[in-house]
């Protein structure tokens, strides 16, 4: 079971709506991840914070911003979408244990841009 | 940041071991490697983490040669139920980029 949380699980969204998805963990860990995963393809890296602040930025277009309130909540603000933005948004989070990085990844919020 | 190459896909039948390797020529000397199975509509899910040798767990077995340029998962005795895409990852620290490879498909057959 993961420990990491994604809300919703599903959204449908128009291309002229806002919207966010939402990541939370309590594992203590420092780093936290988006990525993006389109059928049958790998995961994309979008963004990483770490200790809360953006650290990688992937060159992704500013209708995707992303938010780290605190050290266990990470969002995903959505504005002005296109289709081909429809995809499974991963989240994920990290912390450095005696050497190794492993990453946890949530369940994922299937978005349908329409 | 190290690239992976994997197989695109594999076939096996239930019972038998499965072992699906790893490219990764460029390995850093910081950089850990992990492996991780994906279903579905799901998101990955961590197998085994090494560094060098072997390590084990009660799930699989990740094989590391000296050089450390390439990895071998090992499923021992797989079932229908572990048909999922497996990914190899490189990467090392605090913060770092873990960047996906294509991934195996695995496709386990009564």
């Amino acid at each position: 079971d993961t420990e990491v949380t994604q809300t919703p699980k599903h959204l449908v969204m128009g291309m002229t709506n806002k919207k966010s998805l939402k990541c939370e963990q309590h594992m203590g860990h420092r780093a936290m991840y988006w990525y993006k995963q389109k059928a049958k393809k790998p995961p994309e890296l979008m963004f990483v914070y770490s200790y809360e602040k953006l650290s990688i930025n992937e060159s992704v277009p500013s209708r995707f911003s992303p938010e780290c309130p605190n050290s266990s909540l990470l969002n995903l603000h959505l504005h002005a979408l296109q289709p081909e933005d429809s995809a499974l948004y991963l989240c994920a989070s990290s912390q450095r244990e005696g050497g190794g990085n492993t990453i946890y990844f949530g369940e994922g919020s299937w978005l349908t841009v329409v | 940041l190290a690239k992976t190459t994997q197989p695109i896909s594999m076939d096996s039948y239930e019972g038998q071991e499965v072992n699906i390797t790893c490219s990764h020529n460029n390995i850093a000397t910081n950089d850990y490697i992990t492996w991780y199975q994906q279903f579905p509509s799901q998101g990955p899910r961590f197998i085994i983490q090494g560094y060098k040798t072997k390590v084990t767990n009660e799930v699989a077995s990740l094989f590391i040669p000296a050089d450390r340029k390439s990895s071998t998962l090992s499923l021992p005795r797989v079932s229908l139920s572990d048909t999922a895409v497996y990914y190899c990852l490189v990467g090392d620290a605090w913060g770092s980029t873990f960047i996906f490879g294509s991934g195996t498909r695995l496709s386990v057959k009564p």
